[in-house]
C-alpha cells in the first residue's frame, strides 16, 4: 500500500529564515501524483502543488519551491525567506488507486511550521 | 466562486449519541469526499462519491457511519452511535471528477466533533 512519511513533526524558525519540509513516499505504481497542501489554523486545506511521476523538474512559485527526486522517493518543499503567515501545518499526499478505478489521496501526518517574528 | 460549505463547524456530543454533518460541494463538481482527521494526523478518506454513487467506502466503519449524496449534490455523513475515538475533524472535499489525478480537491473548513 502507498505510504507517505513526513518525519518532521514540528519545525520552528525565525522570520526570513529558509525552511525545508521533507516528504518521503512509497508506492508500487509507476504513474502517480504527489501533492502538497497547507492547513492554516482556520482548518481549511489549501492546495499548493501537484506533480506527476514523470516530471522531475523542480518547480518554483514565488517563495515556494519543490524538489522531486524519484531516485530517493522524496518530494521536499522549501519556503525561502519565511514569513509569519507561513505558519501552518503542511501535508504531503500521494495519489492511490481506489475502488472503482478512481484515485484517492493518502496523506502524511503533516509538519507543523511555526514562523516567529 | 463559492467554496465547499460545511455545517456545523463545531459539535459536542456524548458517547452513544448520534450526529450528522452536512456538506455542499462546489457547483458542478461531480466527486465528493469525506475525510476524517484525527488530531496530529493527516486526513483519512472515509468515503468517495461520484455523482450520487459510492466509488470507495473501504475505510468507512459501516457499523456506525453512514453517508449519502442524494441527487448528486449535497451530502450528509452520520455517526450512530458515536464513540470517544470518533472525536476528530470531518473534512468534506470536492473535485470535478474522480477518474483523473489531475483534479484538484477543494476542501471545506471542516466540522470539529468532540465526543465526551
Amino acid at each position: 500500500a502507498q505510504k507517505v512519511t513526513q518525519a518532521q513533526t514540528e519545525i520552528s524558525v525565525v522570520e526570513k529564515e529558509d525552511v525545508t519540509l521533507d516528504c518521503v513516499y512509497e508506492t508500487r505504481d509507476t504513474t502517480y501524483y504527489l501533492f502538497w497542501y497547507k492547513q492554516p489554523p482556520s482548518g481549511e486545506l489549501v492546495f499548493l502543488i501537484r506533480r506527476n511521476s514523470f516530471d522531475e523538474q523542480n518547480e518554483i512559485s514565488g517563495r515556494y519551491s519543490w524538489n522531486f527526486q524519484k531516485s530517493t522517493s522524496s518530494f521536499n518543499f522549501t519556503i525561502t525567506a519565511s514569513q509569519v503567515v507561513d505558519s501552518a501545518v503542511y501535508f504531503c499526499a500521494l495519489s492511490e488507486p481506489s475502488q472503482g478505478g478512481s484515485e484517492k489521496l493518502v496523506f502524511g501526518k503533516g509538519t507543523k511550521l511555526t514562523v516567529n517574528p | 466562486e463559492a467554496g465547499v460549505a460545511q455545517s456545523p463547524r463545531y459539535k459536542i456530543i456524548e458517547k452513544r449519541q448520534s450526529v450528522a454533518f452536512w456538506c455542499n460541494p462546489i457547483s458542478g463538481h461531480a466527486t465528493l469526499y469525506w475525510y476524517q482527521q484525527i488530531l496530529g494526523q493527516g486526513p483519512k478518506l472515509l468515503i468517495q462519491f461520484q455523482n450520487n454513487g459510492v466509488v470507495d467506502d473501504s475505510q468507512l466503519p459501516k457499523d456506525r457511519f453512514s453517508a449519502e449524496r442524494l441527487k448528486g449534490v449535497d451530502s450528509t455523513l452520520k455517526i450512530q452511535p458515536a464513540k470517544l475515538e470518533d472525536s476528530a475533524v470531518y473534512l468534506c472535499a470536492s473535485s470535478l471528477e474522480a477518474y483523473s489525478s489531475y483534479n484538484e480537491q477543494f476542501f471545506g473548513p471542516g466540522t470539529r466533533l468532540t465526543v465526551l
